[in-house]
């Protein structure tokens, strides 16, 4: 069974432009959600799709956005890039929600100049 | 704001030697608990969940957990240097998932040959 994959792997933008990084689940999974690791901060919550539907969303600026298809497939846009987004997205997928096994893609490394 | 404590280390441990990690968590309502394994500059890597009081085991690998103490712990018999890596602690929150799954900062183990 194919596991999550996510693209682009790595990204450099500059300050101020945006950014859309894409998620593909493991299949037979709805759930995805999206988390930025820092150095500093560790893992934190970005949001969680199900069913196409925002169903939660973790404690950042709007300018980190989100969607999810029809296929289970998501994106995450941050537009008006800082410096301080330079991080690692990681998307994870599971069965149904957050109480299941979460797995993990490779994430996207993205560098903000 | 619902935490997961991990001592951060590193830790250091002899090979063929149990290595055991320590996680608390805040939020007495969380049912479900998993450990992740992350070696640097990869993506997080399930290795364990455990959702009932008591331990769970899948090969090298021991899950412990008790409610009532609100504390986790996951053991690795004959520790090997292929298991150093940070290891994270996560639970989703018993408010319906809102806060996705918190982690801990995660603890650097060392297993040295």
């Amino acid at each position: 069974k194919a596991g999550v994959t996510q693209t682009p792997r790595y990204l450099i933008k500059t300050r101020g432009q945006q950014v859309t990084l894409s998620c593909s689940p493991i299949s037979g999974h709805r759930s995805v959600s999206w988390y930025q690791q820092t150095p500093g901060q560790g893992l934190q919550f970005l949001f969680e799709y199900f069913s196409e539907t925002q169903r939660n969303k973790g404690n950042f600026p709007g300018r980190f956005s989100g969607r999810q298809f029809s296929n289970s497939r998501s994106e995450m846009n941050v537009s008006t890039l800082e410096l301080g987004d330079s991080a690692l997205y990681l998307c994870a997928s599971s069965l149904s929600s957050v109480y299941n096994e979460q797995f993990f893609g490779p994430g996207t490394r993205l560098t903000v100049l | 704001q619902k935490e997961v404590e991990q001592n951060s280390g590193p830790l250091s441990v002899p090979e063929g030697a149990i290595a055991s990690l320590n996680c608390t968590y805040s939020d007495r309502g969380s049912q479900s608990f998993f450990w992740y394994r992350q070696y640097s500059g990869k993506s997080p890597e399930l290795i364990m969940s455990i959702y009932s009081n008591g331990d769970k085991e899948d090969g090298r690998f021991t899950a412990q957990l008790n409610k009532a103490s609100q504390y986790v712990s996951l053991l690795i018999r004959d520790s090997q240097p292929s298991d150093s890596a940070t290891y994270l602690c996560a639970a989703p929150d018993s408010g319906g998932g809102a806060d996705g799954l918190t982690f801990g900062k995660g603890t650097h183990l060392i297993i040295q040959p």
